[in-house]
């Protein structure tokens, strides 16, 4: 079955780089996500690859996919103490678009 | 920019009642979705809707769970007989397509006591 793992914690320095990380057991996945949850509001879509890419960057987040090692990151560059919220690893699987999500990795970012 | 919306936030209920969770979702939007988290654990799909009728649903979705599209914009989660375990955050979404980005509502918190 499916299952997606992520670490609980991240805590990083004001302007460091995140790098947030997921590993995921279905290897036919299709989709991978991440998602940002700030305190009060839904889940949003941060972004997303194809199970057929192996990197996507968009501004300052940058997703990389093994698929070998069925492992997924998230870096996000420069981070700021807006980004402090919970990130949802996901993946679907070929025949749904339903995600799976991971129990979520809460980024604190300190000063 | 358009949003999906619940109410309440917050619904406390006794053991055995019924609940009813509302969503407005994006009004152009036709894949209605809900899902849960019960704290310390993972997001779960309950339930996908699309043209009136259920497409897809999880386990966990029994027949002590209904969804409705009452009208044009309202999409509601009945919990019927509830039970200590339902307590849970339970997520709305809404997308475009069927494989197009799901927009999440900020969440009901329900509490069965």
């Amino acid at each position: 079955g499916e299952d997606v793992e992520q670490s609980l914690f991240l805590s990083v320095r004001e302007g460091d780089s995140s790098v947030i990380n997921c590993t995921y057991t279905d290897s036919s996945s299709t989709y991978l996500y991440w998602y940002k949850q700030e305190p009060g509001a839904g889940l949003q879509l941060l972004t997303y690859i194809f199970s057929n890419m192996d990197m996507k960057q968009d501004q300052r987040l940058t997703v990389l996919l093994n698929k070998k090692d069925k492992h997924l990151s998230l870096r996000i560059a420069d981070t700021q103490t807006g980004d402090s919220a919970i990130y949802f690893c996901a993946e679907s699987i070929r025949g749904s678009y339903i995600p799976t999500f991971g129990r979520g990795t809460s980024l604190i970012v300190h000063p | 920019e358009p949003e999906v919306t619940q109410t309440p936030s917050h619904q406390v209920t006794q053991m055995g009642q019924e609940v009813i969770l509302r969503c407005v979702p994006i009004s152009n939007h036709l894949y209605f979705y809900w899902y849960r988290q019960i704290l310390g654990q993972k997001v779960e799909f309950l339930v996908s809707f699309y043209n009136n009728e259920i497409s897809e649903k999880s386990e966990i979705f029994d027949d002590q769970f209904s969804v409705e599209r009452p009208d044009g914009s309202n999409f509601t989660l009945k919990i019927r007989s509830t039970k200590l375990e339902d307590s849970a955050m339970y997520f709305c979404a809404s997308g475009g397509l069927a494989d197009a980005e799901q927009y999440f509502g900020p969440g009901t918190r329900l509490t069965v006591t």
